[in-house]
């Protein structure tokens, strides 16, 4: 247990549904991170929340929507996805004492999405 | 960014002392060097974090030589638990950090 949770856990869409995803962080942060990690493949870093502004938009299609509404929650809105779009996307957070980038992360377990 | 380069995988037995090495040659001055485990189908876990020298935690120990452009990883007496991919990160105030293929680590019996 992180301090960091997600949900749902599991998630099967069409590619015309829209759906979200939710992370909530315990930890009293003021960063957080949406990260895509395909099968067999490093983690992608999507986007990047510090102070609840967006800091960091890693190129990522208009299809992923972030949203941060307050410093504890984080939510990513989904809509027309592909089928390649399928894979765990995990939610992190961190203080930011030394740069986000130097900051300790911590991960929530992930949400594994399946696009048919 | 401050590029990193670890191995692909590694092997070794239960009760070893398991060393991994990252080299990152192009680290910034205000740079940390920053290890993450992560199991299959679960987050990365922070294992330790260093500066300089030796950090040493309840879980394992951080090499950095004086010139800082590679770290070694230290698991004393590792366990069949232990087998996981190992990421070695460096990263600053500016200098983003990206995770990389990171060193899949099996422990045998």
């Amino acid at each position: 247990e992180t301090g960091v949770t997600q949900t749902p856990r599991h998630l099967v869409m069409g590619m015309t549904n829209k759906k979200s995803l939710k992370c909530e962080q315990h930890l009293g942060h003021n960063a957080m991170y949406w990260y895509k990690q395909s099968a067999k493949k490093p983690l992608e870093l999507m986007f990047v929340y510090s102070l609840e502004e967006r800091v960091e938009n890693n190129s990522v299609p208009s299809r992923f929507s972030p949203e941060c509404p307050n410093s504890s929650h984080l939510f990513l809105h989904l809509h027309t996805l592909q089928p390649e779009d399928s894979a765990l996307y995990l939610c992190a957070s961190s203080q930011d004492r030394a740069g986000i980038w130097a900051d300790t992360q911590y991960f929530g377990p992930g949400t594994r999405l399946t696009v048919l | 960014l401050a590029k990193t380069t670890q191995p692909i995988s590694m092997d070794s037995y239960e009760g070893q002392e398991v060393n991994i090495t990252c080299s990152h040659n192009n680290i910034a001055t205000n740079d940390y060097i920053t290890w993450y485990q992560q199991f299959p189908s679960q987050g990365p876990r922070f294992i330790i974090q260093g500066y300089k020298t030796k950090v040493t935690n309840e879980v394992a120990s951080l090499f950095i030589p004086a010139d800082r452009k590679s770290s070694t990883l230290s698991l004393p007496r590792v366990s069949l638990s232990d087998t996981a991919v190992y990421y070695c990160l460096v990263g600053g105030r500016d200098d983003k950090i990206i995770f990389g293929k990171g060193t899949r680590l099996h422990i045998l019996p």
